[in-house]
């Protein structure tokens, strides 16, 4: 099955600077790619997400890149805020048949 | 969170003794998930239903048995709780397989 990798667990970094979170798959099947934010007690919510059939999505802040050839992706946080400390997952699907496969987790803390 | 409860937000039980956590929607998705999120293992499916009374197995299925007798409400038992089966529960949901997925609240379970 499917599997995915996530770096770093953790991530501290400065308000105002970049974060930028990584995902590889094994799947090469795999054209769905989520990523969400889960704050403190609460569930995971959907930030971005990108098929693959494009290489890169932004919103705002947020920015996701998809390098197929080399089965990874990957989470681009700009000019971070404090509200953006939180815990996000990345995950990878093989789309209409399957579900997808989550990553273990980045911590991401911002000071202020 | 998408039109996604959960009941109830927090449950203490003893070894042995029947639980049952309860997600409803208003939302009319067809596939319904449930998650466990542990430190250091992410999320990880239990099982899901693409249907009323159309459910299969996830990864970590063992100890726990579901039912969907309606499209809003998707049951998940733990028919005799284990210590092991401490976590925290996410329903989630979504129209379809390869799409986006939208999480509960959670449930918080600790089983003495």
């Amino acid at each position: 099955g499917e599997n995915v990798e996530q770096h770093p667990s953790t991530l501290s970094v400065q308000e105002g600077d970049s974060a930028v979170i990584k995902c590889t798959y094994s799947d090469s099947a795999s054209n769905y790619f989520p990523w969400y934010k889960q704050e403190l007690g609460k569930g995971p919510q959907l930030i971005i997400d990108i098929r693959s059939n494009v290489g890169e999505k932004k919103d705002q802040r947020i920015a996701v890149t998809l390098n197929k050839t080399a089965k990874h992706f990957s989470l681009h946080i700009t000019e971070t805020q404090p509200e953006d400390s939180a815990v996000y997952f990345c995950a990878a699907s093989k789309g209409g048949s399957y579900i997808p496969t989550f990553g273990r987790g980045t911590s991401l803390i911002v000071h202020p | 969170d998408a039109g996604i409860t959960q009941s109830p937000r927090h449950k203490v039980t003893e070894t042995g003794t029947p639980v049952t956590l309860r997600c409803h929607q208003t939302e009319n998705h067809r596939y319904m998930y449930w998650y466990r999120q542990d430190p250091g293992h992410g999320l990880r499916l239990i099982h899901y239903s693409y249907g009323v009374k159309d459910t299969d197995k996830g990864e970590v299925s063992d100890g726990y048995s579901v039912s969907r007798s309606k499209t809003e409400d998707f049951l998940l038992t733990l028919e005799s709780a284990t210590s092991s089966q401490t976590s925290v529960y996410f329903c989630a949901i979504s129209a379809g397989l390869g799409q986006a997925q939208y999480f509960g609240p959670g449930t918080r379970l600790l089983v003495l």
